[in-house]
């Protein structure tokens, strides 16, 4: 079964810091890849995502994502955490050529940026 | 929120009773998607379409219903027959241009449904 997995429910960081939000994923077949962000009561706002190429990605407000294979990763990182990244992250994971197209997604990562 | 609009932002429902959730997209894409999300679980795939006058199930699709008679529109009915219909519901389209797959899906507002 395809699966994405956030092992943190919530990551805690200092503004200025570097911060990290996990993804791992499990597929048969080769993966899209992708991050959303969420504010309080709002849609999902498209952050960045993984086709091919370049194992680094990188999208907006400064984030990027490091797509390693052999780790089944997908890792969402910024050099800097702003107070304003505070939101609910969701990694997910769509299989090259399903049949259906359908995006799996993890059960998200609350970043809470403390001034 | 891009250009998908959903409405109403907030709902509230009788047990027993139908409501309809609207979703409007002026952006031409073909495919359209309706989620639910709730604390702790992320997003569940309820129904999608991928073209006009067609529709799949999704992941948890009993007591729900939808309709794909315009490309602009993709409405979403919670029936009494959903058990714990008290989410929030998420609208998403997505382009199929060039046939791939790797486009992103574009997320709605959303609409708070909670049943009294």
């Amino acid at each position: 079964a395809q699966s994405v997995a956030q092992p943190e429910d919530q990551v805690n960081v200092a503004e200025g810091n570097p911060l990290t939000v996990k993804c791992t994923y499990s597929v048969s077949g080769n993966p899209y890849l992708f991050w959303y962000v969420q504010y309080p009561n709002r849609g999902l706002q498209f952050l960045l995502k993984y086709i091919t190429g370049d194992n680094l990605v990188k999208g907006s407000y400064g984030f990027e994502a490091e797509f390693n294979k052999s780790q089944t990763s997908f890792h969402l990182k910024k050099p800097s955490a702003l107070v304003s990244d505070s939101a609910l992250y969701f990694c997910a994971v769509r299989v090259r050529g399903g049949a259906t197209n359908k995006l799996i997604f993890g059960t998200g990562t609350l970043l809470a940026v403390q001034p | 929120d891009g250009g998908i609009t959903q409405s109403p932002k907030y709902l509230f429902r009788k047990e027993g009773q139908n409501v309809t959730l609207s979703c409007e997209q002026n952006l031409n894409h073909d495919a359209m998607y309706w989620y639910r999300q709730d604390p702790g679980q992320g997003l569940r795939l309820i129904y999608y379409s991928q073209i006009v006058n067609d529709f799949q199930k999704g992941d948890i699709a009993e007591g729900y219903s939808v309709s794909r008679e315009k490309k602009e529109s993709f409405p979403l009915t919670v029936t009494s027959a959903q058990k714990n219909p008290t989410a929030f519901y998420l609208c998403a389209s997505r382009p199929t241009y060039r046939r791939s797959d790797g486009n992103e899906q574009f997320f709605g507002p959303g609409t708070r449904l909670t049943v009294l």
